[in-house]
């Protein structure tokens, strides 16, 4: 079974753009969620999603949004980006037991 | 206080030597605990989990949780170079879907020495 996978990789924005980063599931998970990681703050709960609900929701101011398509597929925006906003921002999926997530390579954001 | 405090380390230990590697916490709803590894420039990997109190053990991996002291910890016995990583403690409540919401530490970052 091929893993959770997140597109782009890497990502170099500028203030005040916004961004969406993707994220696909491990096939046949329904469950995602996303996190923020950062040498500071750590890794970080910002939302999960599952059968396109938003199920439960971090601290995270509302410039951080996201969306669960019908196949499962998750992404997450990030609008008028911040210096701070640079992190490693991971997906996890997972197919019905909360306590076993699979998470993906992450999406390594910087802004300039 | 935050809710989950782990020593980020760094921790080095020659090849073999038996690594302890712990986390506070201080939310008593807490009652799913989670250890991950994380390797440089990777996701984080589920290891154990354990629920409520006790031990669990898997292998060289053994996690134990004691709720009255509000600690848990991760014992990796004859550590090898492969086990260089970050490993990270997570923890999660038990109040139906809120469960996904886990809460982490910082990380510990482990080194073993060939």
């Amino acid at each position: 079974k091929a893993g959770v996978t997140q597109t782009p990789r890497y990502l170099i924005k500028t203030r005040g753009q916004q961004v969406t980063l993707s994220c696909s599931p491990i096939s046949g998970h329904r469950s995602v969620s996303w996190y923020q990681q950062t040498p500071g703050q750590g890794l970080q709960f910002l939302f999960e999603y599952f059968s396109e609900t938003q199920r439960n929701k971090g601290n995270f101011p509302g410039r951080f949004s996201g969306r669960q398509f019908s196949n499962s597929r998750s992404e997450m925006n990030v609008s008028t980006l911040e210096l701070g906003d640079s992190a490693l921002y991971l997906c996890a999926s997972s197919q019905g037991s909360f306590y076993e997530q699979y998470f993906g390579p992450g999406t390594r954001l910087t802004v300039t | 206080q935050k809710e989950v405090e782990q020593d980020p380390g760094p921790l080095s230990v020659p090849e073999g030597a038996i690594v302890s590697l712990n986390c506070t916490y201080s939310n008593s709803a807490f009652q799913y605990f989670m250890w991950y590894r994380q390797y440089s420039r990777k996701g984080p990997e589920l290891l154990m989990y354990t629920y409520s109190s006790g031990n669990k053990e898997d292998g060289r991996f053994t996690a134990q949780v004691d709720k009255s002291s509000k600690y848990i910890s991760l014992f990796i016995r004859d550590s090898q170079p492969s086990d260089s990583a970050t490993y990270l403690c997570a923890m999660s409540g038990n109040s139906g879907g809120s469960n996904y919401k886990l809460t982490f530490g910082k990380g510990t970052l482990l080194t073993v020495n060939p």
